[in-house]
């Protein structure tokens, strides 16, 4: 149980172009949502929280209005990297929490591969 | 600042030998989390300690959690080639919706 998936695992644009990425909670209600980045041989870094049915919180230096994150859903949630440029080219992961009580677990999907040239 | 921090950054062992990953962390914790992420792909949940509990046992793997120094250990026992990848300890603060902070990884390579 408790599976995550995205989609798609890997993606190339042209610069410029907006990009849309999906993250799914197969078997669980994920009433919150995780997006993060990672750059080569880096570790994970948290761009955003998205809560179903309410507006996510960025963190800071993450801009919102090119990355768009929408989670309409309890089980989906979409984030949009809009007129992306080379230096968005990243490895994007997902990852939906399942509330257990006072002790919040979360499962992450296995990435998106963003290339932009 | 981030607020796990693993040690060593980089560990390379023989096949059969035991592996130790230490970490740090800054302020009271709700839990610490370990990860294993393959080069490339995605993070898979090793094990999760409460901050109420001390040690944790999951196969070949231990855990251990020292709150009073704010440290965790995570030891694989007769490693194996494919325990080679990077390790990520990842701390959630107290409080019901805490986020979690990932420390900057140990990449551990398990010569055949």
């Amino acid at each position: 149980g408790a599976v995550v998936s995205q989609h798609p695992s890997w993606v190339i644009c042209k610069s410029g172009t907006s990009v849309k990425i999906e993250c799914r909670s197969l078997d669980f209600q994920a009433t919150t949502m995780f997006w993060y980045r990672q750059f080569p041989k880096q570790s994970l870094m948290l761009m955003a929280t998205s809560n179903e049915g309410s507006k996510a919180t960025y963190e800071q230096g993450v801009e919102k209005d090119k990355f768009l994150i929408n989670h309409a859903s309890l089980t989906l949630s979409t984030l949009t990297v809009t007129s992306a440029h080379p230096e968005d080219s990243s490895f994007y992961i997902c990852s939906a929490r399942v509330a257990s009580g006072f002790y919040n677990e979360q499962f992450f999907g296995p990435g998106t591969r963003l290339t932009v040239l | 600042s981030q607020q796990g921090e693993e040690d060593p950054q980089a560990l390379s062992i023989q096949e059969g030998e035991n592996a130790t990953m230490n970490c740090s962390y800054k302020t009271s914790i709700n839990n610490l989390q370990w990860y294993r992420q393959n080069s490339g792909r995605g993070l898979v949940h090793l094990i999760l300690i409460r901050s109420n509990e001390r040690e944790k046992h999951s196969g070949r793997l231990r855990v251990t959690l020292d709150t009073s120094k704010k440290s965790s250990s995570l030891l694989i026992t007769a490693s194996r080639a494919a325990d080679t990848a990077s390790y990520f300890c990842a701390t959630a603060l107290t409080g019901a919706n805490s986020k979690l902070t990932f420390g900057k990884g140990i990449t551990l390579s398990v010569r055949p």
